[in-house]
């Protein structure tokens, strides 16, 4: 298993340019989740998915956006980037066969995408 | 609203020296979540804990929960240079999915 897969490692961008990250996963989890991670900080909900066709928002959600249309993909898309986008970016995954509202399991992070915004 | 915050941010010690880091949460949490970072690295799980009292080991790693006081504590036992990395703790808000990330620990051992 590859686990989660984040493409691409690094890229960077243009003001007001927009570009989709790509996550996928490929251990059959339900849950899947983006933060980004500011330097010196811990990291901040985006968005998150308990299954496909489900999203929701996180602590920090204004400027991007997701889709969960399977249940291995959970792409995010920033529409006209910008500066205080410059950020990690991870995506995450976990499992839970309870059909509980939440997941008790670890999350497990892809290896992140560095952005930079100029 | 849920914070989670960690103390100390910052720790260097001493090759076989034993610490004690903590993370401290707002509110209720149902869950508490600890991981390790490498520097550049992604997140990699050390221990879910999902009741008060409930204590976990690995290696030289204990992690424990008291909901009452809203603590939880990483211990370290007799540090190795490997452990040298930053730990983060999170906790669940409100039972759903968002988890709250503290800043992180950022452990040196020295030898």
């Amino acid at each position: 298993n590859a686990g989660v897969t984040q493409t691409p490692k690094f890229r960077i961008l243009k003001i007001g340019q927009s570009m989709t990250l790509q996550c996928a996963q490929d251990m059959n989890h339900n849950y899947m989740y983006w933060y980004r991670q500011d330097p010196g900080m811990g990291l901040k909900l985006i968005y998150y998915s308990v299954g496909a066709g489900i999203t929701d928002k996180g602590e920090v959600p204004n400027g991007y956006n997701v889709s969960r249309s399977t249940t291995e993909d959970f792409p995010l898309r920033l529409e006209l980037a910008a500066p205080s986008q410059t950020s990690v970016y991870f995506c995450a995954s976990s499992y839970d066969p309870g059909g509980r509202l939440h997941s008790n399991q670890p999350q497990h992070f892809g290896d992140g995408t560095r952005l930079s915004i100029l | 609203e849920l914070k989670v915050e960690q103390n100390p941010l910052f720790l260097s010690m001493q090759e076989g020296k034993n610490y004690t880091i903590y993370c401290n949460y707002s509110t209720t949490s149902d869950r508490l979540y600890w991981y390790r970072q490498d520097p550049g690295k992604s997140l990699e799980s050390l221990f879910v804990l999902l009741s008060n009292g409930a204590v976990k080991q690995e290696g030289r790693l204990m992690a424990s929960l008291d909901t009452k006081a809203r603590l939880s504590t990483l211990h370290i036992t007799a540090a190795v240079h490997d452990l040298s990395a930053t730990y983060f703790c999170a906790g669940a808000q409100g039972g759903s999915e968002k988890l709250v990330f503290g800043k992180g620990m950022k452990l040196t051992v020295n030898p």
